[in-house]
């Protein structure tokens, strides 16, 4: 079964700094995703970034980029630039072929950015 | 617009009561599920269902069920044997079970037992 573990569970940034998320997975398939999903104040989530495991760049939208280290099944979000809107509580998520379309969920990061 | 709708957004039920959360889509996505939230333990997967008529229990099934009888609906009800049901619910589809799809969530639901 696949393990997915957020080991902070709050972290504050000021306003225009860069703040980094860990996550860390355990799984023994070789093909998967990850995600980063948000959850504003409002409750909505909305998905920030996906990495397929195959590739070697990191993802990067826009603010938002990824550390993925395959070997060491680490896969942190770094937000450049943190903006008031970035407060939300950030899950990590897995997804691996053999899941059956099951996401498995990290247990979350609540993120707040000071003005 | 196409969405994920979810009610009510506010629930309470005496103990021992049956409730049904419903779940609406309109972007024709197969796959459907639900998700309860509570804090500290992120997000666990109740049942999902990858195409009408068939569903599957996530890892917390019991005292819950589901149906998908419609593609575009998936309700679920907590029923009396679920012992602790207090909980944010959240309900998300997504366009097939391929592990590339995004997950689309609707606003959620909150459930509190008296």
């Amino acid at each position: 079964a696949q393990t997915v573990t957020q080991s902070q569970p709050e972290m504050s940034v000021q306003e225009a700094e860069t703040v980094t998320l860990s996550c860390t997975y355990d799984t023994s398939e070789s093909n998967y995703y990850l995600f980063w999903y948000k959850q504003p104040p409002s409750r909505q989530m909305i998905l920030v970034i996906r990495q397929e495991a195959y590739k070697q760049q990191n993802a990067t939208e826009n603010r938002f980029s990824v550390n993925f280290q395959k070997a060491a099944k680490s896969f942190s979000l770094k937000i450049s630039d943190s903006q008031l809107g970035d407060t939300a509580m950030y899950f990590c998520a897995f997804c691996g072929e053999t899941s059956g379309s099951r996401l498995t969920f990290g247990e979350g990061t609540q993120l707040t950015v000071n003005p | 617009d196409g969405g994920i709708t979810q009610s009510p957004k506010y629930l309470f039920r005496k103990e021992g009561q049956n409730v049904t959360l419903s779940c609406e889509q309109n972007l024709n996505h197969d796959a459907m599920y639900w998700y309860r939230q509570d804090p500290g333990q992120g997000l666990r997967l109740i049942y999902y269902s990858q195409i009408v008529n068939d569903f599957q229990k996530g890892d917390i099934a019991e005292g819950y069920s589901v149906s998908r009888e419609k593609k575009e609906s998936f309700p679920l009800t907590v029923t009396s044997a679920q012992k602790n049901p207090t909980a944010f619910y959240l309900c998300a589809s997504r366009v097939d079970r391929a592990v590339t799809g995004e997950l689309f969530f609707g606003e959620g639901s909150r459930l509190t037992v008296l």
